[in-house]
């Protein structure tokens, strides 16, 4: 879990305003992960991607975009069309041929 | 595509007793099944897995079950201590198409009172 940095600990946005969350790692994994989560609920995916330069929606994408140009990174962008943003949000990876997945220490998004 | 149940929502026990959370799950082709442990503000942590192809795990304290057919798998403390307090969260797995996709369940809080 140490090899997966997540950055800043907390983010305020202001309306209308697009954000981005870092996701970094160190463990040369191959696919790494966007989750959302709410109070009371469990994590559900925003955006995934299994090898550079590609990426896949999740169950919750809207008002959200990615990027994977690097091995290491997947930031995440929150735009001002995701009108209820305010959430902790997770990111993962996953060796290429492992099942398990490991989070990283999370970002907790409010809204000004 | 898959959908993951998650029961009790919350559970309190006294030290020293079990504590078994069930989790249900839709998607026959499921294939793997972890078990994450979070704590307030920090991230998930796997504590505990199993594949579609064995029926129990167990280590030390915690144990998981699974039963294919009826779609069904279970976690299981023994002993529990009030460090074991914390959101609990089921999950599966869904390969097809190499997606590697995992479903939550929505999460036990379990509370150990000394």
């Amino acid at each position: 879990d140490g090899g997966i940095t997540q950055s800043p600990k907390y983010l305020f946005r202001k309306e209308g305003q697009n954000v981005t969350l870092s996701c970094e790692q160190n463990l040369n994994h191959d696919a790494m992960y966007w989750y959302r989560q709410d109070p009371g609920q469990g994590l559900r995916l925003i955006y995934y991607s299994q090898i550079v330069n590609d990426f896949q929606k999740g169950d919750i994408a809207e008002g959200y975009s990615v990027s994977r140009e690097k091995k290491e990174s997947f930031p995440l962008t929150v735009t001002s069309a995701q009108k209820n943003p305010t959430a902790f949000y997770l990111c993962a990876s996953r060796v290429g041929v492992g099942e398990t997945q490991y989070f990283g220490p999370g970002t907790r998004l409010l809204v000004l | 595509g898959e959908n993951v149940e998650q029961h009790p929502s919350t559970l309190s026990v006294q030290e020293g007793d079990s504590a078994v959370i069930k989790c249900t799950y839709s998607d026959s082709a499921s294939n793997y099944f972890p078990w994450y442990k979070q704590e307030l503000g920090k991230r998930p942590q796997l504590i505990i897995d199993i594949r579609s192809n064995v029926g129990e795990k167990k280590d030390q304290r915690i144990a998981v079950t699974l039963n294919k057919t009826a779609k069904h798998f279970s976690l299981h403390i023994t002993e529990t201590q009030p460090e074991d307090s914390a959101v609990y969260f089921c999950a599966a797995l869904y390969s097809g198409a190499g997606s590697y996709q995992l479903t939550f369940g929505k999460g036990t809080k379990l509370s150990v009172i000394p």
